[in-house]
């Protein structure tokens, strides 16, 4: 098993465009998440999905965009990007949710936006 | 919604000694409270969590404390040794999906 991957792993934008960072699990979850750790500063939750068709907004919503595309994947969207959004972007995944069981997280994508 | 603070953000222990990391969470309907490792550009660990039913959980050299009515709980890591160097982070999840985190402790253990 992979666990959670992520893709890409790095990714330098311009300010205005926009990406789309991909997570997949193979483990069968149905909870997954999004977070970004700014230098320095714990995780912060983003979006996150309890179940396959759901999404529910984070601490730091604004700016992004989720889609459950099934059970596997969950990807992140950023419309117009901002150089605030300059970050290392975890995945995760739950079996049932993240107060329940272990949150698997993925290695990260480092995004700049200059 | 949940906040969480977490003390000391660095800390500097001989190897052998213990280290005693302390948080803070404010909202009473969280119930579990999960501690990570992370190394440096790497993915946040698990290394242990309690429950809200729980006082206090062991494994081997770690440790965690939850006072529930002061809404405080600690990380304990005993004998510690120069690979127990890492940020840690402590966590508090409410509602089944929301997870806060600490900003982080750098724990720096010397040789």
């Amino acid at each position: 098993n992979a666990g959670v991957t992520q893709t890409p792993k790095f990714q330098v934008l311009k300010t205005g465009q926009s990406m789309t960072l991909q997570c997949a699990q193979d483990m069968n979850h149905n909870s997954m998440y999004w977070y970004r750790q700014d230098p320095g500063m714990g995780l912060r939750l983003i979006y996150y999905s309890a179940s396959e068709g759901t999404t529910d907004k984070g601490e730091v919503p604004n700016g992004y965009n989720v889609s459950r595309l099934n059970k596997r994947e969950f990807s992140l969207r950023l419309e117009s990007a901002a150089p605030s959004q300059t970050s290392v972007y975890f995945c995760a995944s739950s079996p049932s949710g993240a107060g329940t069981d272990t949150q698997y997280f993925g290695p990260g994508t480092r995004l700049t936006v200059l | 919604g949940e906040n969480v603070e977490q003390h000391p953000s660095t800390l500097s222990v001989q190897e052998g000694d213990s280290a005693v990391i302390k948080c803070t969470y404010s909202d009473s309907a969280s119930n579990y409270f999960p501690w990570y490792k992370q190394e440096l550009g790497k993915r946040p660990q698990l290394i242990i969590d309690i429950r809200s039913n729980v006082g206090e959980k062991k494994d081997q050299r770690i440790a965690v404390t939850l006072n529930k009515t002061a809404k405080h709980f600690s990380l304990h890591i005993t004998e510690t040794q120069p690979e127990d160097s890492a940020v840690y982070f402590c966590a508090a999840v409410y509602n089944n999906n929301d997870m806060r985190f600490g900003a982080g402790t750098r724990l720096t253990v010397k040789p």
